[in-house]
């Protein structure tokens, strides 16, 4: 197993340009999640799903889009970039998610270092 | 605002020594999870505990959890140079699917 994988591992905007950060994984979780990391910082909640065709939004949304089509893939939207959202992006994954109830150990990808300038 | 609180924030101390570490939380959860982030990388889970569990195990983990005053310890015994690295914890609310992170405490240990 792959694990969770995430790609690009550095990028650098402009401000106003969009891109798509990419994650997958290969253990059939139904949970993702895609959180930033701030220098100094934990780690916030972006979005999050419970399985295919599900989203719901986390603690700092605003920005960002997410679709969930198959339980594999989860890729992050930044619509109009900002300077703002410089940050190292992780995304994450669970067993538990839909009809599991409650939440389980995540697994994380090794992140994708955004600068935007 | 974060759910978890960790603290101290830094820690150093010597290799062989113990290092404790303190969470704190705001609601109700179902369980209560420890990781640990080497500089730069993803993070790595250690230790999950549930709300109906008090204390738990793991190698030279210590975790307790004490839901009364909802806050948990970290305790790693017996530390090597090799544990240097930020530790966070994290919650997820009853009744939810989102996880909150606290803000870190960054351990070294020096050889």
């Amino acid at each position: 197993n792959a694990g969770v994988t995430q790609t690009p591992k550095f990028q650098v905007l402009k401000t106003g340009q969009s891109m798509t950060l990419q994650c997958a994984q290969d253990m059939n979780h139904e949970y993702m999640s895609w959180y930033r990391q701030d220098p100094g910082m934990g780690l916030r909640l972006i979005h999050y799903s419970v399985g295919a065709g599900i989203t719901d939004q986390g603690e700092v949304p605003n920005g960002y889009n997410v679709s969930r089509s198959t339980t594999e893939d989860f890729p992050l939207r930044l619509l109009s970039a900002a300077p703002s959202q410089t940050s190292v992006y992780f995304c994450a994954s669970s067993p538990r998610g839909l009809g599991g109830g409650r939440t389980d150990t995540q697994y994380f990808g090794p992140g994708t270092r955004l600068t935007v300038l | 605002s974060q759910q978890g609180e960790e603290d101290p924030q830094a820690l150093s101390i010597q290799e062989g020594e113990n290092a404790t570490m303190n969470c704190s939380y705001k609601t109700s959860i179902n369980n209560l999870q420890w990781y640990r982030q080497n500089s730069g990388r993803g993070l790595v889970h250690l230790i999950l505990i549930r709300s109906n569990e008090r204390e738990k195990h793991s190698g030279r983990l210590r975790v307790t959890l004490d839901t009364s005053k909802k806050s948990s310890s970290l305790l790693i015994t017996a530390s090597r140079a090799a544990d240097t690295a930020s530790y966070f914890c994290a919650t997820d609310k009853t009744g939810t699917y989102k996880y909150i992170f606290g803000t870190g405490t960054r351990l070294k240990v020096l050889a």
